[in-house]
């Protein structure tokens, strides 16, 4: 069980907006530790997308975009795509496991 | 141009022992805070290790006296020597390289391809 929670899939048609929920605790998120995305398609590695809470890294697109509020985050993605298809996690690091942690993953289908 | 290649995961026995490499090209590793991530079949991500620019290493519980990271500066590569190896330790292990230095809450902008590590009889 990780210690940051994610709803397991979300979904949405093309052209929609969703979001992606990322809830911790004040060991963590809470603790105004700063949560990253990331996005994985099958067989290949992680791809960081959004860095401290609300930064993209060059290149990615300004359809995504990040959030964070007491102990947990989010991550919008807007005018959804076909190629949005893809697992989403978060992480962050938490004080009680002096270590870092990422959320389970959500699956996002594009209908 | 950043890349990272890993190497060295294969099928191993339980209580056996192996080394990841990950060498790196486009950057210096000793001056960039490296980790390792892996990814059990059909799982989430998880965190296994970090070694600072300064040295510093720090574990995840899961392998904490078991797995050991260092570097060798003058191949510009990464290691992971995993001890005691056990069936839940299966996963494929990835390299990546911190995006910044802000501790403790490292984020990863490059990748390596990742090396399957299976721990089986």
């Amino acid at each position: 069980q990780s210690v940051l929670t994610q709803p397991p899939s979300v979904s949405g048609a093309p052209g929609q907006r969703v979001t992606i929920s990322c809830t911790g605790s004040s060991s963590n998120i809470g603790a105004f530790y700063d949560v990253h995305w990331y996005q994985q398609f099958p067989g290949t590695a992680p791809k960081l997308l959004i860095y401290g809470n609300i930064n993209r890294p060059s290149g990615v697109p300004d359809r995504f975009s990040g959030s964070k509020s007491g102990t947990s985050a989010s991550l919008a993605i807007t005018g959804l795509q076909a190629e949005d298809e893809a697992h989403y996690y978060c992480q962050s690091y938490d004080s009680s496991l002096s270590g870092l942690v990422f959320g389970g993953g959500t699956k996002l289908t594009v209908l | 141009e950043v890349q990272l290649v890993e190497s060295g995961g294969g099928l191993i026995q339980p209580g056996g022992s192996l080394r990841l490499s990950c060498a790196a090209s486009g950057f210096t590793v000793s001056n960039n805070y490296m980790s390792w991530v892996r990814q059990a079949p059909g799982k989430g991500l998880e965190w296994v290790s970090v070694i600072y620019s300064g040295g510093s290493k720090y574990y995840a519980d899961s392998v904490k006296g078991r797995f050991t990271i260092s570097r060798d500066n003058s191949k510009n590569t990464l290691y992971l020597q995993m001890n005691s190896l056990r069936a839940e330790d299966t996963a494929v292990y990835y390299c990546a390289r911190a995006f910044s230095q802000l501790e403790p809450t490292l984020s990863f902008d490059y990748w390596g391809q990742g090396s399957l590590v299976t721990v089986s009889s």
